[in-house]
């Protein structure tokens, strides 16, 4: 049982490249999201997916696209990167726990850099 | 305001102290909080669930208190291990999917 994992860990991109953070779990979790996280601001949505082929805009969509085909994947690309888009990705999946408490478990990170 | 709002940081105590850190979230209808741990550069990781009676965890004490949408982690004995970043968290309400809402964070550093 990996729990979230996330590729690649760190990543160097070009301004106007796109690219795809993958992210998958195997814990059969309905619920998975991306987050973002800048130093002092905390971490932010991005999107999320309360199950396979169902998304949602989060806090702050505006540059990344998410699609759900399976259960276990939801992948965050980024359509032309832009230097404000340096940051550190999370991505997380959790399940329903007691009266509707949802236990959110996050992968190890993507630290990109864009220049 | 922010939907959850911490206790601004660092705090700086000695090993074997009482740290508490405090939390308020605005939205009267959020039914689920936590307080998640995150060291530097790493993920995220849940310390415990915080349910309307309180509960202990060790050294850890979580209290819940709605009237006053107020939430507090009370860390007892600290150990240097500690050292790191305690995020207030609270779920959005009306049932949207499980989305969590973090707090900015506390941080808090354990000497010698």
């Amino acid at each position: 049982n990996a729990g979230v994992t996330q590729t690649p860990k760190f990543q160097v991109l070009k301004t106007g490249q796109s690219m795809t953070l993958q992210c998958a779990q195997d814990m059969n979790h309905e619920y998975m999201s991306w987050y973002r996280q800048d130093p002092g601001m905390g971490l932010r949505l991005i999107h999320y997916s309360v199950g396979a082929g169902i998304t949602d805009q989060g806090e702050v969509p505006n540059g990344y696209n998410v699609s759900r085909s399976t259960t276990e994947d939801f992948p965050l690309r980024l359509l032309s990167a832009a230097p404000s888009q340096t940051s550190v990705y999370f991505c997380a999946s959790s399940y329903r726990a007691v009266y509707d408490s949802y236990e959110q478990y996050f992968g190890p990170g993507t630290r990109l850099t864009v220049t | 305001r922010k939907e959850v709002e911490q206790d601004p940081g660092p705090f700086n105590v000695p090993e074997g102290a009482t740290v508490a850190f405090n939390c308020t979230y605005s939205n009267s209808a959020s039914q689920s909080f936590f307080w998640y741990r995150q060291d530097c550069r790493k993920e995220p990781k849940l310390l415990m669930s915080v349910y309307s009676s309180g509960n202990e965890d060790g050294r850890f004490t979580a209290q819940l208190n709605r009237a006053s949408q107020y939430i507090s982690l009370l860390i007892r004995d600290s150990k240097l291990s500690d050292s790191a970043t305690y995020l207030c968290v609270v779920n959005a309400p009306y049932n949207q999917g499980g989305k969590l809402i973090f707090g900015q964070g506390t941080e808090l550093s354990v000497k010698p």
